[in-house]
C-alpha cells in the first residue's frame, strides 16, 4: 500500500467547510484513496473512496488531483459531531481474492470549534 | 440492518490470565478482521478470517489467536496476558465480493490488564 502523509491536527469553525489534505505521491495506477474517520473510542467509520474522479456522497466530497499524488476530503458544513481522527488510506480495491487488511497511519485530528 | 457487534464492551483482566473476545459480523458478511488500537502504536492489524480460515495475519506473537465459526461469528483469544495488551480491540466485517469500500467496524472491546 502506498504511503500517505496527513497533517497531525486541524481546527475548523462549526458550519464552515473542513478541508483535510492527504499526500500520496507514490500511489500506483490501480490504488484507490479511502477515507475513514474515528470518533473517540468508537470503531473507524468509512466515509468515501475514489480512484481518479472527484466523488461525493451524503457525508463528504473527495477531490483527487489530476496526477493523483494528493487528495482532499471536504466536509461541506462541519458540525461538532465531525470532531474525529480522519485517516487517508491508499490501497488496491477490495476484492474477493485479496487481503482485506487496512494499514492505518496516524491520521488528522480534526477539531470542530463552536 | 444490525451492525458489527462486539462483546463484551469492557473487560478487566489480571496479568497472566487469558481472555476471549467475541465479534458478530453484519449478516451476510463472511470476512472478519481484528485490529488492536493503543495510544502508542495506533491501529494495527491482527488477523483476518474468511470462511473459517485465517487468511492473513499481522505481526503479533502467538499468544494472539482467533477463529471463525460457520455462521461467520469470530472470536479472538489472548493467552498469558501482559500489561501491554491493554488496548481497544476492534472487529470489522466485510462482504466477500461486494462493494469495495471495505470494512464496517464494531465499537470495540476495551481490555485493561492489571
Amino acid at each position: 500500500d502506498a504511503k500517505t502523509t496527513q497533517p497531525t491536527s486541524m481546527d475548523c469553525a462549526e458550519g464552515r467547510a473542513a478541508n483535510l489534505p492527504c499526500n500520496h505521491s507514490t500511489i500506483s495506477g490501480n490504488e484507490y484513496v479511502y477515507w475513514y474517520r474515528q470518533i473517540h473510542s468508537q470503531g473507524p467509520q468509512y466515509i468515501i473512496h475514489g480512484l481518479k474522479n472527484n466523488e461525493t456522497n451524503e457525508m463528504a466530497s473527495l477531490i483527487i488531483t489530476e496526477d493523483r499524488k494528493s487528495s482532499t476530503l471536504i466536509l461541506p458544513h462541519a458540525t461538532l459531531r465531525d470532531t474525529a481522527v480522519y485517516y487517508c488510506i491508499v490501497r488496491v480495491p477490495f476484492s474477493g481474492a485479496g487481503s482485506y487488511q487496512l494499514t492505518f497511519g496516524k491520521g488528522t485530528k480534526l477539531s470542530v470549534i463552536p | 440492518k444490525a451492525g458489527v457487534t462486539q462483546t463484551p464492551r469492557y473487560l478487566i483482566k489480571t496479568r497472566g490470565q487469558q481472555v476471549t473476545l467475541s465479534c458478530s459480523p453484519i449478516s451476510g458478511h463472511r470476512s472478519v478482521s481484528w485490529y488492536q488500537q493503543t495510544p502508542g502504536q495506533g491501529l494495527q492489524f491482527l488477523f483476518e478470517y474468511f470462511s473459517e480460515t485465517q487468511r492473513n495475519k499481522g505481526n503479533f506473537p502467538g499468544r494472539f489467536s482467533g477463529r471463525q465459526f460457520s455462521n461467520s461469528r469470530s472470536e479472538m483469544n489472548v493467552s498469558t496476558l501482559e500489561l501491554g495488551d491493554s488496548a481497544l480491540y476492534l472487529c470489522a466485517s466485510s462482504l466477500f465480493g461486494g462493494p469495495n469500500y471495505g470494512y464496517t467496524f464494531g465499537s470495540g472491546t476495551r481490555l485493561t490488564v492489571v
